[in-house]
């Protein structure tokens, strides 16, 4: 059974900093990765994905997918308050997108 | 954006009773999935469903059974509550034909004493 964990399991940045976060998974088959956001108190919410080698940036926010690794992360550049939150990645096999997530990493952007 | 609520939204059940969680959306997607969220375990795959009539068991379906009546609707039934079941569940919906995204909503916070 797919197993997906991440790291590390929280952080503390100041507001400007990059914040990398990690994920690795352990089905090679595994083809559908994202990034799922959730802010205190509420629900998950999706944030990004990618579903190809290397590399996908949407406004701050960049992905990097190695497969061969079996891992992929999520870089926030220009960390703001606002981003505090959990942040859960997510790994599909198949295009149903039925994904297998990790526990999660929860981020504190102090300013 | 899609819809998906949830009712109710807190709930307290006692041990060996039977508890429904119900869920509704309106985005005319097929696909619906219900989770738990617990601290340290992230979300968990309870049971999902494909379209009106389907349910599959997912990675933690024992002692929980799921019923889609319509493309709308997914409930969620606890025929004998126990207190591990204390948690917090999430629905949501997706549809790999429209997107990768699932849309979730806005949880129930159950609690068994």
């Amino acid at each position: 059974q797919q197993k997906v964990q991440q790291s590390p399991e929280s952080l503390i940045v100041p507001e400007g900093a990059m914040t990398s976060l990690n994920c690795t998974f352990s089905d090679s088959a595994s083809q559908y990765f994202a990034w799922y956001r959730q802010h205190s108190g509420k629900a998950p919410k999706a944030l990004m994905s990618i579903f190809s080698n290397g590399e996908k940036e949407e406004g701050r926010f960049t992905i990097h997918l190695n497969k061969a690794s079996l891992h992929f992360s999520l870089h926030i550049r220009d960390s703001q308050p606002s981003d505090s939150a959990l942040y859960l990645c997510a790994v599909s096999i198949n295009r149903d997108y039925k994904y297998v997530f990790g526990a999660g990493t929860r981020l504190k952007v102090i300013a | 954006e899609a819809a998906v609520t949830q009712s109710p939204r807190n709930k307290v059940a006692v041990t060996g009773g039977k508890v429904t969680l119900s869920c509704n959306q309106t985005n005319n997607h097929n696909n619906m999935y219900w989770y738990r969220q617990d601290t340290g375990h992230g979300l968990r795959l309870i049971h999902y469903s494909y379209g009106a009539g389907s349910t599959e068991k997912g990675d933690i379906p024992d002692g929980y059974k799921a019923s889609r009546p319509s493309q709308e609707n997914f409930s969620l039934i606890l025929e004998l509550a126990t207190p591990s079941q204390t948690s917090v569940y999430f629905c949501a919906s997706g549809d790999p034909g429209q997107g990768w995204e699932q849309y979730f909503g806005p949880g129930t916070r159950l609690t068994v004493l």
